[in-house]
């Protein structure tokens, strides 16, 4: 166990809808990551955040947005859903010297 | 752009041999991880190796560095079942940590 959880674990929605992820960092970690992970592009990094301000961003559509909020949990926001969406999403953190990324268990998003 | 390169994508081992999985990157980095991941689970850090000629070992794993080359190596020492997993390279692309992933290494272990 990583000491980062995200939530839910799994989601079965429908192309068009919105859909919010969620994840607590480790506790003391400052940075978050999203990554998606995929079989067609395979782990691909989203966007960072440290201490509620967004460091660095990397694929990651229009349609997709995250936010990290005062208690250091993050949510990424994934609207206009397309079956191409469909991913492991995961979290990790560390902290600012790090090196170390550790990752969550991940969101299973299923858009049908 | 930054790209990693893993191979072979696949590796079927017979228990108790050594392999070698290969990690090369186009551009200069000074932090290269080594994670593996079991089937529908999360992904485990194994490895940090943060300059040239770094080597780490854990158990029958071992990675090393050479970032004159831009290459990394996970070595295994005489596999065996509980290492059937996919491994994945990443390549710190020097913007906040921001990670570049080899489509990682496919392990099977044999009896």
């Amino acid at each position: 166990d990583s000491g980062v959880t995200q939530t839910p674990k799994h989601l079965i929605t429908a192309t068009g809808q919105r859909v919010t992820l969620r994840c607590s960092p480790r506790s003391g970690d400052l940075s978050v990551y999203w990554y998606q992970q995929s079989l067609d592009q395979g782990l691909q990094f989203l966007i960072q955040y440290y201490n509620g301000e967004e460091r660095a961003k990397g694929n990651i559509l229009e349609r997709f947005s995250a936010q990290q909020f005062p208690d250091l949990h993050s949510e990424l926001n994934l609207s206009s859903l397309e079956l191409g969406d469909s991913a492991l999403y995961f979290c990790a953190s560390s902290t600012l010297q790090g090196p170390t990324q550790f990752f969550g268990p991940g969101t299973r998003l299923t858009v049908l | 752009e930054l790209k990693v390169e893993q191979n072979p994508l696949f590796l079927s081992m017979q228990e108790g041999k050594n392999y070698t999985i290969y990690c090369n990157y186009s551009t200069t980095s000074d932090r290269l991880y080594w994670y593996r991941q079991d089937p529908g689970k999360s992904l485990e850090s194994l490895f940090v190796l943060l300059s040239n000629g770094a080597v780490k070992q854990e158990g029958r794993l071992m990675a090393s560095l050479d970032t004159k080359a831009r290459l990394s190596t996970l070595h295994i020492t005489a596999a065996v079942h509980d290492l059937s997993a996919t491994y994945f390279c990443a390549v710190d692309a020097g913007n906040n940590r921001k990670l570049i992933w080899g489509l990682g290494t496919s392990l099977a272990v044999n009896p």
